[in-house]
């Protein structure tokens, strides 16, 4: 059984640094193919694409928000953390952390809202 | 950047068949994942690979793409198909795009 969950702050202040763990069970992202984003959506607004780092430790950033973005991986504890700094209340929505294998994102964590004010 | 263009709302009646579509410059060379969020819920892959279903998605649930226009077809409309439903692609340039989503009314 596949799940993941989003863990990390639910309020952070202007210019401060977020930091999101993703915590997965029912696969490895050591198998070739298998990749974890994240995805984040404002309140009440569209779902945005923002990072991904697959099986081969391979990392991809949103344009956007390349400079701002950084994505890791522990394999050993099926973990993928996702940086971003300097927030702004802009980034204020909820991210989720999804996997895909080969294509499209199968399965995806419920979410956490972060706040972003002061 | 690719942008991908779907109508803001969609309504049907119960029974009817509703139809969303995802507007993109020669899209019919993409492959085309569409997907169905609840309030409050996260998204659920509803079709991969154009037209293709993930286990447990309804037949009635249907996708298909050609030219400039991708569609996700929902017939016999059900209060519980109520959502927003969004469209993805990967594109080189652009990385993974979505649509900016459709929300689908039940009358």
């Amino acid at each position: 059984q596949v799940t993941l969950r989003e863990s990390g702050p639910a309020l952070v202040k202007p210019t401060q640094t977020l930091t999101l763990t993703c915590t997965f069970s029912g696969f490895s992202l050591s198998t070739r193919g298998m990749c974890v984003n994240w995805v984040r959506q404002p309140p009440g607004k569209a779902l945005e694409w923002i990072a991904a780092i697959d099986w081969d430790d391979n990392k991809y950033n949103a344009s956007s928000l390349k400079t701002r973005l950084t994505i890791s991986k522990d394999t050993s504890k099926n973990q993928v953390v996702l940086t971003m700094t300097n927030m702004d209340p802009l980034d204020t929505g909820t991210y989720y952390c999804a996997r895909s294998d080969a294509y499209a994102f199968d399965y995806w964590g419920p979410g956490t809202l972060v706040t972003v004010s002061s | 950047s690719y942008v991908l263009t779907q109508p803001p709302s969609v309504s049907v009646a119960p029974g009817q068949t509703a139809r969303i579509t995802c507007g993109g410059s020669n899209i019919g060379s993409y492959s085309v994942h569409w997907y169905q969020q609840k309030p409050g819920q996260a998204p659920v892959l509803v079709v991969y690979d154009d037209d293709d279903r993930p286990s447990g998605i309804p037949e009635r649930i249907s996708g298909s793409n050609s030219g400039d226009t991708a569609t996700l077809t929902i017939s016999r409309v059900e209060a519980g198909d109520e959502a927003d439903y969004y469209c993805q692609v990967w594109d080189t340039s652009s990385d993974w795009v979505f649509g900016g989503g459709t929300k689908m009314t039940v009358l």
